[in-house]
C-alpha cells in the first residue's frame, strides 16, 4: 500500500513565495505529480517529477527526492487566484496514481 | 476541444436503487479512473482500466461496478447505492506512457444518497 503526507493548510501572502511538502511511502514508485484544485472545480494536472531535481514551471516548481520519498511544490509570487488545494499523487506500476489528502493554500493580500 | 465529460452533474437516489454515471473522453486515452473525494479524505480511487476490457479495483472498490466496452467509455455502476456512498465523484483519463502529461479529470457528479 501507499501513504502520502502533505500539510493540511498554509497560509501565505500576495507575493510571497510558498513551499507545500509531501513524503510518500510506497512500495513501486514511477513519479510524484501535483494537482491543484479550486473549490467546486476538477483537479487540474500541474508537473510530474520521475526524476530526482527540480522541474520549473513559470511561477511554478516541483521537487523529487527519491532517495528521501519526498518532495515539493514551490509557488512564487504568489497571487489571490493561487487560493486552492494542492494534492501530491504518486504513481505505481499499472499507472495507478494515489493521492495525498491534499494542502488547503489560503492566500491573503 | 479535448475533455473527459461526466454525466450527470448531480444527483440525487434513494438507497438501492441502480444508478450510472457515465464518463467519456474523446482524447483517445487508453488509461482511465474514477475518483471520489470525501472531505479530509482526499481523492480515493474506485477503479482503473489500462485498457478495453482491462479493469481493475483501486483503494475502495466496494459497491461499485465498472466496464470498458469501449475505449471512450467508463461508466460507474452502483448496483444498489448506500448513504456512504455519498460523494464528489471525478472519472479521469491519461494516456498509457505514464503520468508525465497528467491525469485530465472530468467536472465531477455530485451524488447524493438519500
Amino acid at each position: 500500500g501507499q501513504s502520502l503526507e502533505q500539510p493540511s493548510e498554509v497560509t501565505a501572502v500576495e507575493g510571497a513565495i510558498v513551499q507545500i511538502n509531501c513524503t510518500y511511502q510506497t512500495s513501486g514508485f514511477y513519479g510524484l505529480s501535483w494537482y491543484q484544485q479550486h473549490d467546486g472545480g476538477a483537479p487540474t494536472f500541474l508537473s510530474y517529477n520521475a526524476l530526482d531535481g527540480l522541474e520549473e514551471t513559470g511561477r511554478f516548481s516541483s521537487f523529487l527526492s527519491r532517495s528521501d520519498s519526498y518532495g515539493y511544490l514551490l509557488l512564487q509570487e504568489l497571487q489571490m487566484k493561487d487560493s486552492a488545494s494542492y494534492f501530491c499523487a504518486v504513481r505505481e506500476a499499472g499507472n495507478m496514481l494515489t493521492f495525498g489528502g491534499g494542502t488547503r493554500l489560503m492566500v491573503k493580500p | 476541444e479535448a475533455q473527459v465529460t461526466q454525466n450527470p452533474r448531480y444527483l440525487i437516489t434513494v438507497t438501492g436503487k441502480k444508478l450510472t454515471v457515465t464518463c467519456s473522453q474523446n482524447m483517445n486515452h487508453e488509461y482511465m479512473s474514477w475518483y471520489r473525494q470525501d472531505p479530509g479524505l482526499g481523492l480515493r480511487q474506485i477503479y482503473y482500466s489500462m485498457n478495453v476490457e482491462v479493469t481493475d479495483k483501486g483503494d475502495v472498490p466496494e459497491g461499485y461496478k465498472v466496464s470498458r466496452k469501449e475505449k471512450r467509455n467508463f461508466p460507474l455502476i452502483l448496483e444498489s447505492p448506500s448513504p456512504n456512498q455519498t460523494s464528489l465523484y471525478f472519472c479521469a483519463s491519461s494516456f498509457s506512457s505514464g503520468t508525465a502529461h497528467g491525469y485530465t479529470f472530468g467536472s465531477g457528479t455530485r451524488l447524493t444518497v438519500v
